[in-house]
């Protein structure tokens, strides 16, 4: 299979920002996601970045894609408790046919 | 709004004894796929279905077997559970448009003994 990478933790105070890295193999991905799981839910959409783009935006969040490294990036600005989550970014380099998922990074948000 | 649906949501099994996973999906959503979550791995494919009475095997599909025989569900079974098969089983779903977004259901949480 394909292999995603991410770090598993990372640890913010409240307000501050977070940036979660994934690193993916497939050069022929059109669509890399973030995907959102809360504690005993399942995975919901966050973003989503099509290949020919370098960035982009949605209110506090940023995604940042750098094709010549595959390196994907998820920045969440003024981070926020309810941000604590678990966070998983995915590849699908066949045509939306399968996906793949990094091992998740546990966002925890201290007061 | 039921979206994806998995039932059982928990079970315990000893080793040895078989067991079905049922997802239902009331958006007509044409791919159904079944993801295993273990800790520090991820998600893994186990299998999925491009469309009713389909189906194909992903990245870990030993000792799972799975039935579209309705677009709407999509059912997992082991026939001889193992300890390794303990993990949290996730259905999930996807309409066949371009941006590819996956449904996801809640989980079931299987232990085998």
């Amino acid at each position: 299979g394909e292999d995603v990478e991410q770090s598993l933790f990372l640890s913010v105070r409240e307000g501050d920002s977070s940036v979660i890295n994934c690193t993916y193999t497939d050069s022929s991905s059109t669509y890399l996601y973030w995907y959102k799981q809360e504690p005993g839910a399942g995975l919901q959409l966050l973003t989503y970045i099509f290949s020919n783009m370098d960035m982009k935006q949605d209110q506090r969040l940023t995604v940042l894609l750098n094709k010549k490294d595959k390196h994907l990036s998820l920045r969440i600005a003024d981070t926020q408790t309810g941000d604590s989550a678990i966070y998983f970014c995915a590849e699908s380099p066949d045509n939306f046919n399968k996906f793949y998922f990094g091992s998740g990074t546990k966002l925890n948000v201290k007061p | 709004n039921a979206g994806v649906t998995q039932t059982p949501k928990f079970r315990v099994l000893k080793t040895g004894q078989s067991m079905t996973l049922l997802c239902a999906q009331d958006m007509n959503h044409e791919y159904m796929y079944w993801y295993r979550q273990d800790p520090g791995m991820g998600l893994r494919l186990i299998h999925y279905s491009v469309g009713e009475g389909t189906t194909a095997k992903g990245e870990v599909p030993d000792g799972y077997n799975v039935s579209r025989l309705k677009k709407q569900n999509f059912l997992l079974g082991l026939e001889s559970a193992a300890p390794s098969q303990t993990s949290v089983y996730f259905c999930a779903s996807r309409r066949d448009l371009n941006t590819g977004e996956l449904f996801f259901g809640e989980g079931s949480r299987l232990t085998v003994l």
